[in-house]
C-alpha cells in the first residue's frame, strides 16, 4: 500500500457521460498529480495541485477538470466522455520539496 | 517541451544483467527518475539521478550523463519478478515538480 488512495478502482460508463475520480494523498503530502495512461501508452501528465491551488497543467482536455480540497484530497472530473478516454488514471502525491512521486493504484475507466 | 526515448521492448534471461537506455532532450533539467510498473499496477519508484554518475541500490543501478542527455538503468541477477515495464522520467528545471515520462520499456525475463 503506497498510502495514496484512489476510488473507484474500476468504472464502466457510456459515451457522453460524466465521471468523477477521487484521490487521497499520503498523509502530509501537499502536492497531487493526475496522470492518464492509455493502453500501451506512457503516462501523460494532466494536472498538478499544491495545497489547494493549481500548480502546473499538462495535456489536459477542456472536457476534464480537477480540484484539490482543503483536506488535500483531489477529484478529477471527466465529462462528455469519448471512447478514447478509456484509460488508467493515476494520482500521485509528493511532500513539499520532495523529489519522488508516489502513485496510487489507479482508476480504470472504460467508456462503452 | 521534452522528448524522452527508450526502447519499446527487451528480453533477457533469468540471472543475467540487462541495461535499459534512456535519452532525453529538454529545455531544462532537474532530475531523472526510473520507475517500475507491473501490468495494470501503479508505477513504483526505483531511482533518482540529478548529478552525473552512477547510483547503486541493491540489484538496481542508474547512471546519468547530463551533457549527453543520457541515462541507463542496470538490473543485475535478473529474477522472473523483474518482468515489468521500466519508465524513464525527467523533471524540468521550472519549479514544476511534475514528471514527464517516456513510453516505457517492457522487459521480459525468460527462464
Amino acid at each position: 500500500d503506497s498510502g495514496v488512495t484512489q476510488t473507484p478502482k474500476h468504472l464502466i460508463t457510456a459515451t457522453g457521460q460524466r465521471v468523477t475520480l477521487r484521490c487521497s494523498p499520503r498523509s502530509g503530502d501537499l502536492s497531487v498529480y493526475w496522470y492518464q495512461q492509455s493502453l500501451d501508452q506512457g503516462l501523460q501528465f494532466l494536472i498538478q495541485y499544491y495545497n489547494g491551488e493549481e500548480r502546473a497543467k499538462g495535456n489536459i482536455l477542456e472536457r476534464f477538470s480537477a480540484q484539490q480540497f482543503p483536506d488535500l484530497h483531489s477529484e478529477l472530473n471527466l465529462s462528455s466522455l469519448e471512447l478514447g478516454d478509456s484509460a488508467l488514471y493515476f494520482c500521485a502525491s509528493s511532500a513539499s520539496g520532495a523529489n519522488v512521486l508516489t502513485f496510487g493504484a489507479g482508476s480504470r475507466l472504460t467508456v462503452l | 517541451g521534452q522528448n524522452i526515448d527508450q526502447p519499446t521492448e527487451m528480453t533477457a534471461t533469468e540471472g543475467a544483467i540487462v541495461q535499459i537506455n534512456c535519452t532525453y532532450q529538454t529545455s531544462g533539467f532537474n532530475g531523472l527518475f526510473w520507475y517500475q510498473q507491473h501490468a495494470g499496477e501503479a508505477p513504483t519508484f526505483l531511482s533518482y539521478n540529478v548529478l552525473d554518475g552512477l547510483e547503486e541500490k541493491g540489484r538496481f543501478s542508474s547512471f546519468l550523463s547530463r551533457s549527453k542527455g543520457y541515462s541507463y538503468l542496470l538490473l543485475k541477477e535478473l529474477q522472473m519478478k523483474d518482468s515489468a515495464s521500466y519508465l524513464c522520467a525527467v523533471r524540468e528545471d521550472t519549479g514544476r515538480r511534475a514528471l514527464t515520462f517516456g513510453s516505457g520499456t517492457r522487459l521480459q525475463v525468460q527462464p
